[in-house]
């Protein structure tokens, strides 16, 4: 069984530009979670997200970044006009079910995001 | 509001030493915990989980935590320190469920071993 799969694993851009970064869930999982991790920091949650439907957004920065998961396809988190602070790693993770006892979230490699 | 604390930032125990990392948590029902673990520009491999039940929770290479409501801890045990366990390590409480599935994570534990 494969895990969670991100890519790109490393990203550079330059100010202004868009990043797009992609998350493939655990077979099976249809719960997706984006967090950032600054450096020096614990992971933050941004969004949480099923098939086609953002549930929680709390935690995404108001402008700029948004977040999919289209019926069929990776979830994809989008930065436009990349700023400096946007660096730092992007972690994605997946759950069978949210709340409960087969909710465990399951976490990919990143992306570490790099912005010139 | 939901928290979780780290106290000890940076921790350096000899190989072979035990180790107890803590974790306290600020939570209005009784928590779902984790422990996660991250090596460097790695991503996050869970440890080990508590839902309830038996609150001494037994994990993978290991690694053991006990859940204390009357002390809304969780700390994390090893009785022995292998120099592969160096990495970083989480605690991490939640999710609540429903609309609310984010995990809320301390700020983590950096772990050095000293030969």
């Amino acid at each position: 069984n494969a895990g969670v799969m991100q890519n790109p694993r490393h990203l550079v851009r330059r100010r202004g530009q868009e990043a797009r970064l992609r998350c493939s869930p655990m077979k099976g999982h249809s719960h997706v979670y984006w967090y950032r991790q600054l450096p020096e920091e614990g992971l933050k949650f941004m969004v949480y997200l099923q098939k086609e439907n953002i549930i929680d957004e709390s935690g995404m920065p108001k402008e700029r970044f948004s977040a999919e998961f289209p019926k069929e396809g990776p979830s994809i988190l989008r930065i436009q006009q990349v700023v400096r602070g946007d660096s730092a790693a992007y972690f994605c993770a997946s759950s069978l079910t949210s709340g409960g006892a087969t909710d465990t979230q399951y976490f990919g490699p990143g992306t570490r995001l790099t912005v010139l | 509001a939901q928290s979780v604390t780290q106290p000890d930032i940076h921790i350096t125990v000899s190989e072979g030493a035990s180790l107890e990392l803590r974790c306290n948590y600020s939570y209005g029902a009784t928590p779902y915990l984790f422990w996660y673990v991250q090596s460097p520009g790695q991503g996050l491999q869970l440890l080990l989980k508590y839902f309830s039940g038996d609150t001494l929770v037994q994990g993978i290479k290991g690694f053991e935590a006990e859940f204390k409501r009357s002390q809304s801890s969780f700390n994390l045990r090893k009785p022995s320190v292998h120099w592969s366990d160096a990495a970083e390590y989480f605690c991490a409480v939640g999710p609540l469920g429903g609309s609310q599935g984010n995990l809320i994570f301390g700020k983590g534990t950096k772990l050095s071993v000293k030969p």
